[in-house]
């Protein structure tokens, strides 16, 4: 049973425009939330990251939305760039300590 | 520094031959994990270590050892190779398990 989805397997958006990348989580006992981004042939890199205690963090272009009542969270990106072509991971924890559960990723194409 | 380092990064094993991922950091981490990369599948942990001396299994871990006898390194054995660990696999390292740091990966086929 996939306790981290990322329903959607690709997203394609203008440049310029905003990206909206959602998750969608099961375990109720996950209290640390991250996204990663990943470049063909290259390891994933850490993007931005969530506690569970806060509904909102914000980087640069980069914003989490935490919605635990949902268990949804987002990632969105304003504005858009070609260079923010990749996949992107979802990925949750519970607990100091615990091991990082992972979502299938979804494959973002920004159209110049 | 140079992070997380993996070798080779990249192998083509026969069917039951046996062979070792290498992985090594240099950031005195103390979590270090396997994962592997298939298509459509995302990431899957292998196994995982949160200290030199320590290992447990994640999601996939028939086929494969582990063990950590430093801080530094955690390789992965393939014991005996089978096309269905034909995967893309990732070594990671992390001081508590959050921030976790990718190395570039080893692109494994098994014929």
């Amino acid at each position: 049973d996939q306790q981290v989805k990322q329903n959607s397997p690709s997203l394609s958006v203008q440049e310029g425009r905003i990206s909206i990348l959602n998750c969608d989580y099961t375990n109720s006992m996950f209290d640390y939330f991250l996204w990663y981004k990943k470049y063909p042939a290259e390891g994933p890199t850490f993007l931005i990251s969530i506690s569970s205690i806060k509904d909102k963090n914000e980087d640069g272009r980069f914003t989490v939305f935490l919605n635990k009542s949902a268990k949804h969270l987002s990632l969105h990106i304003v504005p858009s760039q070609p260079g923010d072509s990749a996949v992107y991971f979802c990925a949750a924890r519970s607990g100091s300590g615990s091991k990082l559960t992972f979502g299938k990723g979804i494959t973002l194409s920004v159209r110049p | 520094n140079a992070g997380v380092t993996q070798t080779p990064k990249f192998q083509v094993l026969k069917t039951g031959q046996s062979m070792t991922l290498q992985c090594a950091q240099d950031m005195n981490h103390e979590y270090m994990s396997w994962y592997r990369q298939d298509p459509g599948m995302g990431l899957r942990l292998i196994h995982y270590s949160v200290g030199a001396g320590i290992t447990d299994q994640g999601e996939v871990p028939n086929g494969y050892n582990v063990s950590r006898s430093t801080t530094e390194d955690f390789p992965l054995r393939l014991l005996s190779a089978a096309p269905s660990q034909t995967s893309v696999y990732f070594c990671a390292s992390s001081p508590t398990n959050t921030e976790a740091f990718f190395g570039q990966g080893t692109r494994l086929t098994v014929v």
